[in-house]
């Protein structure tokens, strides 16, 4: 099955600075691939995904991109802010993105924005 | 517009007793899928339900069971509690034909 790798495990950055998380995937067959924010205590909320027809995706400070060949995809979080740390997952899933098919997680990544 | 709902948020329970775990879709949602999240870890996939059915499994123990119900509301059951199984249970709801997943907060279960 799906094995997802996500680094590094802690990320501490200067308020301001980027940050990036990268995953790689073992399926090639994976199409879909979403980031989801986890504060402490709280539901894992999707920041932005990204399908395999896409190179990469960007939403003002952030971005995805994605690299099929090489299997792996990358989040990069520019100008980063104190309500930025949180732990980030990153998950890889068959098809592109329906609803069949289940997420399969990176262990994730603590990010912690320094002030 | 409510999102995914779980009940309860909390729970302690004893080894070797049995536990239900509760899931209200996102309204519109038709599809819902169970996350074990140990601490520290991330969410493991555990099951899938798609009109009343499972239709994805996990690499988890029968003792995992579930239900959905017509009103695509779902159970998840755990039978034969052990310590390990003291984690968060995330729901996740989406729809056919959608894009991605809502998650639940969690009901944090407690096995001692």
């Amino acid at each position: 099955g799906e094995n997802v790798e996500q680094h590094p495990s802690t990320l501490s950055v200067q308020e301001g600075d980027s940050a990036v998380i990268k995953c790689t995937y073992s399926d090639s067959a994976s199409n879909y691939f979403p980031w989801y924010k986890q504060e402490l205590g709280k539901r894992p909320q999707l920041i932005i995904d990204i399908r395999s027809n896409v190179g990469e995706k960007k939403d003002q400070r952030i971005a995805v991109t994605l690299n099929k060949t090489a299997k792996h995809f990358s989040l990069h979080i520019t100008e980063t802010q104190p309500e930025d740390s949180a732990v980030y997952f990153c998950a890889a899933s068959l098809g592109s993105g329906g609803s069949n098919y289940k997420l399969t997680f990176g262990k994730g990544t603590l990010l912690t924005v320094n002030p | 517009d409510a999102g995914v709902t779980q009940s309860p948020t909390h729970l302690i329970k004893t080894r070797g007793q049995q536990v239900t775990l509760r899931c209200s879709p996102k309204s519109g949602h038709d599809t819902v899928s169970w996350y074990q999240q140990a601490l520290g870890q991330g969410p493991q996939f555990i099951f899938q339900y798609y009109e009343e059915e499972e239709r994805q499994r996990g690499n988890f123990p029968d003792r995992f069971s579930g239900h959905q119900f017509p009103n695509y509301s779902s159970e998840l059951n755990v039978n034969a509690l052990l310590l390990g199984d003291s984690a968060l249970y995330l729901c996740a709801s989406s729809g056919s034909g959608a894009i991605g997943y809502t998650f639940g907060s969690g009901t944090r279960l407690t096995v001692v």
